[in-house]
């Protein structure tokens, strides 16, 4: 694909109710991240695949979110019994190298999802 | 805070002016590198510089990098209104590919018409 595309585009939930969020990398990319950004803040690392395996998730807020990279290409994000606080922008990256590359590829973000929980 | 702190907060400039912004990180980095995004947009990369770099030039854009303080600054020149955005930039501690980035809180700038 031209780049990395991210499903839907907003959402609303009412509070307690669970989600899932979508994640299309560029095609061939080993790495993907997801991150969080609130309003007016900068993003902030959830947790990261290589292929299929989560290397990464200490980023993770609470138990109630869940990613899974299950075929090492599409990614969902998943968050249980949703909060008010849980309201920001989920945004999903992805690279080319795998473990064991020098990290300085770049991370191509997509648009992300506005999550709003009411 | 995981982050790291960008300053000004916010920075309103005229067309064909300089707009710097500067950045503050808390760890050791193996580079750092400055994201630009519009309003309700993903992030777009702008320039990389690796921790054994001092400056580095693209276009219009000059950053720099001081280890010895944990700072760098990104310089836009002759600014243009479509680069009316926020700024971020984001450290990067580990050398393998997994490592996360570590971003910034933001700079936003407005540049006049």
């Amino acid at each position: 694909g031209a780049g990395v595309s991210q499903s839907p585009r907003y959402k609303v939930a009412k509070r307690g109710q669970d989600v899932a969020l979508r994640c299309d990398p560029i095609s061939g990319h080993v790495s993907l991240f997801w991150y969080q950004q609130a309003l007016g803040q900068g993003p902030e690392f959830l947790t990261y695949f290589q292929n299929e395996a989560q290397l990464d998730k200490s980023g993770l807020p609470s138990d109630r979110f869940f990613a899974e990279r299950p075929e090492g290409s599409v990614s969902t994000l998943k968050i249980q019994r949703t909060q008010q606080e849980d309201s920001a922008v989920y945004l999903c990256a992805s690279s080319f190298s795998g473990q064991g590359v020098v990290g300085t590829d770049e991370q191509f973000f997509g648009p992300g999802t506005r999550l709003t929980v009411l | 805070s995981q982050q790291g702190e960008e300053d000004p907060q916010a920075l309103s400039i005229q067309e064909g002016e300089n707009a710097t912004m500067n950045c503050s990180y808390k760890t050791s980095i193996n580079n750092l590198q400055w994201y630009r995004q519009n309003s309700g947009r993903g992030l777009v990369h702008l320039i990389l510089i690796r921790s054994n770099e001092r400056e580095k030039h693209s276009g219009r854009l000059r950053v720099t990098l001081d280890t010895s303080k944990k700072s760098s600054s990104l310089l836009i020149t002759a600014s243009r209104a479509a680069d009316t955005a926020s700024y971020f930039c984001a450290s990067r501690w580990g050398v393998t590919s997994g490592s996360r980035l570590t971003f910034g809180e933001g700079t936003q700038l407005t540049v006049n018409p």
